[in-house]
């Protein structure tokens, strides 16, 4: 049971640089998420989607795309890095929250992204 | 909007004796859920405790229990015989029962004394 699996763990990046960071799920879930933590605060919702090819902003979506061209896969992308998205990224999923009593969500590991 | 607040950055217990930790929050909705999250240095986010709000009596797994107050809005999270791999981060999180955003609170830091 692999949950969820987000790659890579550790990223160092420039400024004004671009990356991708993957997020997979083996659970069939219909809802994923990124959010990001920073020190001293909770997690912020980036962007989410609620089904493939589906996506929507959260609380903090500026600088940040996704992608869920397949149900399992949630891409989160940095067109030009900045040194404010330092921090650490989180990718979960949940089944959809209606009527069930399994609502929580399932984080992956997360991945330590710094800017310099 | 839903806010979720925390407001003991930091806690420690003796191992072996009982901690509470605190969780308020703010939303005008009847039915929603209610998580505590533990977050120890390997970063993973773990799943505690979860409670319905519709449901009166209170969760319990094992050694962790809540104490809900829905009129209150206070939900806090009860650890008994703490063990030092219980050392962690906990976060209070809130989502409605319709939707699918979770609302986090700032986190408390838990300290363990041998």
């Amino acid at each position: 049971n692999a949950g969820v699996t987000q790659t890579p763990k550790f990223r160092v990046l420039k400024t004004g640089q671009s990356m991708t960071l993957l997020c997979a799920q083996d659970m069939n879930h219909e809802y994923m998420y990124w959010y990001r933590q920073d020190p001293g605060m909770g997690l912020r919702l980036i962007h989410y989607s609620v089904g493939e090819g589906t996506t929507a902003k959260g609380e903090v979506p500026d600088g940040y795309n996704v992608s869920r061209l397949k149900k399992q896969n949630f891409l989160l992308g940095l067109e030009s890095a900045a040194p404010s998205q330092t921090s650490v990224y989180f990718c979960a999923s949940s089944p959809p929250g209606t009527g069930g009593v399994n609502t929580e969500a399932f984080f992956g590991q997360g991945t330590r992204l710094t800017v310099v | 909007a839903q806010t979720v607040t925390q407001s003991q950055p930091e806690m420690s217990v003796q191992e072996a004796e009982t901690v509470t930790l605190s969780c308020t929050y703010d939303t005008s909705e009847s039915d929603y859920y209610l998580f505590w999250y533990k977050q120890p240095p390997s970063r993973q986010m773990i799943l505690v405790i979860r409670q319905e709000a519709y449901k009166q009596q209170n969760a319990t797994e094992n050694r962790f229990s809540v104490n809900f107050q829905k009129a209150a809005k206070s939900f806090s999270l009860k650890i008994s015989d703490s063990q030092l791999g219980d050392a962690a981060m906990y976060f209070c999180a809130y989502r409605r029962d319709s939707n699918y955003q979770l609302i986090w609170g700032a986190g408390t830091k838990l300290i363990i004394k041998p």
